[in-house]
């Protein structure tokens, strides 16, 4: 069965440093998103894109995030300088194109992000 | 898209049916009832999804009242493998118009089926 891929499965770092989370989404997929889960909290939207461009994002998703698909394959979220408020678990997520009866979302395993 | 209202925790023991409700009295015309669940930190999975029929595949049934203000998300036989948090979204559904139409998640309901 296709599955949406992620990697590094847990990283740890400094604050103030820059951070690459990957995530390979299901081949024929045309949707992608970012979610993120601290710890004991809801998941959270950040970032959906669409078409080579962002299609939403939330009060989350500020100018120390960024997303790109940068080979037709990966779509990579980056922290440009990471607080320790960003210590999550990072869900990517993507779906196919379809008709009004689809919008299943398929997830990654998640990506642990630990901010010293 | 419409809020939802679930109780945050229910036991069930295993081999039993476990029957998740939801409330979405706000719900509109358009929209779809999806369930998905986490196990633990994993990624949410997607489970089964409907607009005004009630709906089966091979992981749960999906009851859905007549006037679609609430749903009942039935899993058949509980097995601790189905012990998660499980989440009723309300949302109209995804379309290949582009819109990328994202999922919000509230807290859930905590099932935890009992040997």
């Amino acid at each position: 069965e296709p599955e949406v891929t992620q990697t590094p499965s847990h990283q740890v770092t400094q604050m103030g440093q820059e951070v690459i989370l990957r995530c390979v989404p299901i081949s024929n997929h045309l949707y992608f998103y970012w979610y993120r889960q601290i710890l004991g909290q809801k998941v959270e939207f950040l970032v959906s894109f669409y078409n080579n461009e962002i299609s939403e994002k939330s009060e989350i998703f500020d100018d120390q995030f960024s997303v790109e698909r940068p080979d037709g394959s990966n779509f990579t979220l980056k922290i440009r300088s990471t607080k320790l408020e960003d210590s999550a678990m990072y869900f990517c997520a993507s779906r196919g194109a379809g008709g009004p009866n689809t919008g299943e979302l398929f997830f990654g395993e998640g990506s642990r992000l630990t901010v010293l | 898209d419409a809020k939802t209202t679930q109780p945050p925790s229910m036991d069930c023991a295993e081999g039993r049916a476990a029957n998740l409700p939801c409330n979405h009295s706000t719900i509109s015309g358009n929209e779809y009832v999806y369930w998905y669940r986490q196990i633990h930190s994993q990624g949410p999975q997607y489970i089964i999804h409907g607009l005004k029929n009630n709906e089966t595949n091979e992981m749960a049934s999906l009851i859905i009242t007549e006037d679609r203000k609430s749903s009942t998300l039935i899993l058949p036989h509980a097995t601790l493998r189905d012990t998660a948090v499980y989440y009723c979204i309300v949302r109209v559904a995804g379309s290949s118009s582009g819109s990328a139409r994202q999922l919000t998640f509230g807290s859930g309901t905590q099932l935890t089926v009992l040997p």
